[in-house]
């Protein structure tokens, strides 16, 4: 069974540029999240998407937005892009949309703001 | 302010050791608790969950446990071996008025195994 699969695994931007980062989830998970990891906050919680609906964000600005398709795969896309947006992005998924269930990482996308 | 926290920061072994890793919550009203591993570079590999009701779990050599009413968790590695090195991270989801879909995480414990 594939785990959750993360794309691009490397991208370098310029500032001012736009990215976007693709999630494919477990196969038959419908909950997506989305995280970002630095060294110095650690991870932190950018949104969380069931059934195509953003249920969750967190504190990040709006230059930061998501989507999830009907299949459940999801995309992040950060725009106008900002040094300290260097960082390892991570999905993970769950299997249903209940608050109790675990969730599973894919590797992340290693994102290098120039 | 809803907060995990993890010490030591950081641990080095030998092989072979039974060890302790701690993580401490600032609120009680959760739904579960998981225990992540990272390796350098990598995404994270769950490790274990408990859930609220439960006080702990076992898989092979870890054991996780969770103590609600003190806001703590542990995880107990047995028989260390150089291949368990990488950083463990605690990751609690906290009730939050209404629906919380986060994952609360602490910074990790950096963890070596010397051989």
């Amino acid at each position: 069974k594939a785990g959750v699969t993360q794309t691009p695994r490397y991208l370098i931007k310029t500032r001012g540029q736009q990215v976007t980062l693709s999630c494919s989830p477990i196969s038959g998970h419908r909950s997506v999240s989305w995280y970002q990891q630095t060294p110095g906050q650690g991870l932190q919680f950018l949104f969380e998407y069931f059934s195509e609906t953003q249920r969750n964000k967190g504190n990040f600005p709006g230059r930061f937005s998501g989507r999830q398709f009907s299949n459940s795969r999801s995309e992040m896309n950060v725009s106008t892009l900002e040094l300290g947006d260097s960082a390892l992005y991570l999905c993970a998924s769950s299997l249903t949309g209940r608050m109790n269930t675990e969730a599973f990482f894919g590797q992340g996308t290693r994102l290098t703001v120039v | 302010k809803q907060e995990v926290t993890q010490i030591p920061a950081a641990l080095s072994v030998p092989e072979g050791e039974n060890l302790v890793l701690n993580c401490s919550f600032t609120d009680s009203a959760i739904y579960n608790l998981q225990w992540f591993r990272q390796d350098p570079g990598k995404g994270l590999t769950s490790l274990l969950l408990i859930q609220s009701s439960q006080r702990e779990q076992t898989s092979g050599r870890l054991n996780a446990s969770l103590d609600k009413s003190s806001g703590r968790s542990t995880l107990y590695i047995a028989a260390s071996q150089p291949g368990d090195s990488a950083t463990y991270l605690c990751a609690v989801r906290f009730f939050s008025g209404g629906s919380n879909y986060k994952l609360t995480f602490g910074k990790g414990t950096l963890l070596t195994v010397n051989p």
